[in-house]
C-alpha cells in the first residue's frame, strides 16, 4: 500500500494562505494524489486531485513536485470553515481503493 | 440529488454479538466503499463493492464482511464483536468519470461495543 506522510497539525490565521504538505515517496507512476477533508462530526469530503500537473479548483490548488514524491495543498484564504482534518491520499489507477493517512488537523485562528 | 444514507446512525452492542450496517449510495452510483474510523488508527479501508461484487478488500479479519444488492445498496456485517470494533463506520458512494474518481461519504454509523 502506498503511504503518505503529513504533519499532525498546523495553524493558520484567518484570511491568510495555508500550505499543507504531503510526502509520498513510494508513489507509483499511475497513482493519483487525492485530498479530502473531514469537518467535525462529518464524513470526509473531496477537495482536489491530480496526477502530474498542478491543479486548481474553487476550493483549493494542488501543487505536485516534479518527481511526484511530494505535493502541497494550498488554501488561498483560510476561513474558519476550513478548520478540519486534511487527508492526502494515493489512489491506484485501478479501482476505488483509497488509503487514508492520519491527516493534518488544521486550526484557523480568527 | 439525495446524498449517501447510512442506517442506523448510532448502535450499541455487546461483545460477541453481530451487527449489520446499511448504506444507500447516491442514485446512479454502482460502487460503494466502506471504511472504519477510530481515533488510534484513523480511516482504514474495509472493502469496495461494484455491481454486487467485491472488487477490493482491505486488511481486516474475516469477521468483517459485506455485500451489495442489485439496487446498489450495500450492507456490512461484523460478527463476534470485540471491544476494538467500536468505531465510526463510513460508507462512500463512488463516482467515476474517466480518470476522475470521487468519493461521497455518508454521515457514518457510530458503533459502540460494550
Amino acid at each position: 500500500d502506498a503511504k503518505t506522510t503529513q504533519p499532525n497539525s498546523m495553524e493558520s490565521n484567518e484570511e491568510e494562505p495555508v500550505h499543507l504538505p504531503c510526502n509520498h515517496s513510494t508513489i507509483s507512476g499511475t497513482d493519483y494524489i487525492h485530498w479530502y477533508r473531514q469537518l467535525p462530526s462529518q464524513g470526509p469530503e473531496y477537495v482536489i486531485h491530480g496526477l502530474t500537473s498542478n491543479v486548481n479548483n474553487r476550493m483549493a490548488s494542488l501543487a505536485i513536485a516534479e518527481d511526484r514524491k511530494s505535493s502541497t495543498l494550498i488554501l488561498h484564504r483560510a476561513t474558519l470553515r476550513d478548520a478540519a482534518v486534511y487527508y492526502c491520499i494515493l489512489r491506484a489507477n485501478t479501482g476505488n481503493q483509497f488509503y487514508f493517512g492520519t491527516g493534518t488537523s488544521l486550526t484557523v485562528i480568527p | 440529488k439525495a446524498g449517501v444514507t447510512q442506517t442506523p446512525r448510532y448502535l450499541i452492542k455487546t461483545r460477541g454479538q453481530q451487527v449489520t450496517l446499511s448504506c444507500s449510495p447516491i442514485s446512479g452510483h454502482r460502487s460503494v466503499s466502506w471504511y472504519q474510523q477510530t481515533p488510534g488508527q484513523g480511516l482504514q479501508f474495509l472493502f469496495e463493492y461494484f455491481s454486487e461484487t467485491q472488487r477490493n478488500k482491505g486488511n481486516f479479519p474475516g469477521r468483517f464482511s459485506g455485500r451489495q444488492f442489485s439496487n446498489s445498496r450495500s450492507e456490512m456485517n461484523v460478527s463476534t464483536l470485540e471491544l476494538g470494533d467500536s468505531a465510526l463506520y463510513l460508507c462512500a458512494s463512488n463516482a467515476q468519470q474517466g480518470a476522475i474518481h470521487e468519493q461521497f461519504f455518508g454521515p457514518g454509523t457510530r458503533l459502540t461495543v460494550l
